[in-house]
């Protein structure tokens, strides 16, 4: 089990907007705004799209988007575009000076 | 450009040890903390251990599942980072990822397989 609560999957149409929730405790999430956002396509190399809560990294598309609100954090993907499709992991350091990690959304094209 | 590259996987029997390295080039690596990640099959990422950069001492945090068996540490001279898994269980099969950072990560390897099986 995983220490972040992440939907299992979530699809949308191209164009519409997704959002992926990202639920931890006060001793994680809610704790400071360490929360970073990766994509991971199979096989591949993750890649960050959000960091700090809500700071893109260049070269990443501003249809990716980051927020928080207490001990939950979001991702919402705009525009939907089918090269979107992969998994996507949030993460937040914890007061215990570990790392934590949300079990993967998949994301799907429809 | 920052390349990561991670050897020294392969196939090993439950109980035995294997050391994992991951090369950096591309940027100065002893300025930057350095992490492990797993994916074991079917399953999502999993954080596995970080090391600090000199200034902060190079001290090391590990997950409850490795503490104990597996040991981080790093070469600055040689821009590498490893990973000293001991006492090796069936559960620690997965792919093994090294990435830059401490708590968020700009840059990963493309993943080094361990597979832990008699």
């Amino acid at each position: 089990q995983s220490a972040l609560t992440q939907p299992a999957s979530v699809s949308g149409s191209p164009g519409q907007s997704i959002t992926i929730s990202c639920t931890g405790t006060s001793s994680d999430v809610g704790s400071h705004n360490l929360v970073s956002w990766y994509q991971h396509h199979p096989g591949k190399a993750p890649k960050v799209m959000i960091y700090e809560g809500s700071k893109r990294p260049s070269g990443v598309s501003n249809r990716f988007s980051g927020s928080k609100s207490g001990n939950t954090a979001s991702l919402t993907i705009s525009g939907l575009q089918a090269e979107d499709e992969a998994d996507y992991y949030c993460s937040s350091y914890a007061v215990s000076s570990t790392l934590v990690f949300g079990g993967g959304t998949k994301v799907t094209v429809l | 450009e920052v390349q990561l590259v991670e050897s020294g996987g392969g196939l090993v029997k439950p109980g035995q040890s294997l050391r994992l390295s991951c090369t950096a080039s591309g940027f100065s690596f002893g300025d930057y903390a350095m992490s492990w990640f797993r994916q074991a099959p079917g399953k999502g990422l999993e954080w596995v251990s970080f090391i600090r950069h000199r200034t902060y001492g190079g001290t090391t945090e590990y997950a409850a599942s490795v503490k104990g068996r597996f040991t981080i540490s790093r070469d600055d001279s040689k821009s590498v980072a490893y990973l000293q898994m001991n006492s090796l269980k069936a559960e620690d099969t997965a792919v093994y990822y090294c990435a830059r950072g401490s708590y968020q990560f700009d840059y990963w390897g493309q993943g080094n397989l361990v597979t832990v099986s008699s």
